[in-house]
């Protein structure tokens, strides 16, 4: 069974910083794009970050590009999302996501079950 | 505002047929595969149809889905009180170099 743990989430200060990770189980990790969606209160799914199953490669929406970096260690089984800069905007229930194949980040079939990410001095 | 265009809410009674529109342009839908996500409040998000028109296993043929052109369609038959939810489309924009999502559509089955 496929199991998306994610963690590090909680109230940071605007401008400051916050490492989520998601530890992964029940699949070959390295066989799947993984990616960060997050859904702020009242608003919709927004997609944040993508990286592929080999690491070699990583996408970000524009809201977050030069201030969020993820990466995995698929020795680890474990992806991680790097949020510097924080703002207002960026409170959020952050989503863990796993992808149908190696480069799938638009399909996503299995999710964490988020981790709550305030933005508040 | 989002990428994609989807109406901000739908509903039907039980038993019967919805169709939730999800619009955007060549650089996403027009190029890309489309993915359908249901999503009940304080819950995971749930695949519903990916590569346009194919269904995870375990979801029912009562969820089809469809892309013509730029814009594509989730379909809900036989409604039940167990569909309310938000539903949102989603693809990769080829120009932005990323996913983009709907803002969703709030489905009641009345």
């Amino acid at each position: 069974e496929v199991q998306l743990l994610e963690s590090g989430g909680g109230l940071v200060q605007p401008g400051g910083s916050l490492r989520l990770s998601c530890a992964a189980s029940g699949f070959t990790f390295s066989n799947y794009a993984m990616a960060w969606v997050r859904q702020a209160p009242g608003k919709g799914l927004e997609w944040v970050s993508g990286v592929r199953g080999s690491g070699d490669k990583t996408y970000s929406a524009d809201s977050v590009k030069g201030r969020f970096a993820v990466s995995r260690d698929n020795s680890k089984n474990t992806m991680y999302l790097q949020m510097n800069s924080l703002r207002a905007e960026d409170a959020a229930v952050y989503y863990c996501a796993k992808g149908l194949g190696p480069g799938s980040f638009n399909e996503i079939d299995n999710w964490g079950q988020g981790t709550l990410v305030t933005v508040s001095s | 505002q989002s990428v994609l265009t989807q109406p901000p809410s739908v509903s039907a009674a039980p038993g019967q047929k919805v169709s939730i529109s999800c619009s955007g342009s060549s650089s996403n839908i027009g190029s890309n595969y489309v993915s359908w996500y249901q999503h009940l409040p304080g819950t995971a998000p749930k695949l519903l149809i990916y590569e346009n028109n194919k269904r995870p296993s375990g979801i029912p043929d009562r969820f089809s889905g469809s892309r013509s052109g730029t814009s594509a369609t989730l379909g809900i038959t036989g409604l039940q009180t167990g569909d309310e939810a938000d539903y949102y489309c989603g693809t990769w924009d080829s120009s932005l170099r990323a996913v983009v999502f709907g803002g969703g559509t709030k489905l009641t089955v009345l």
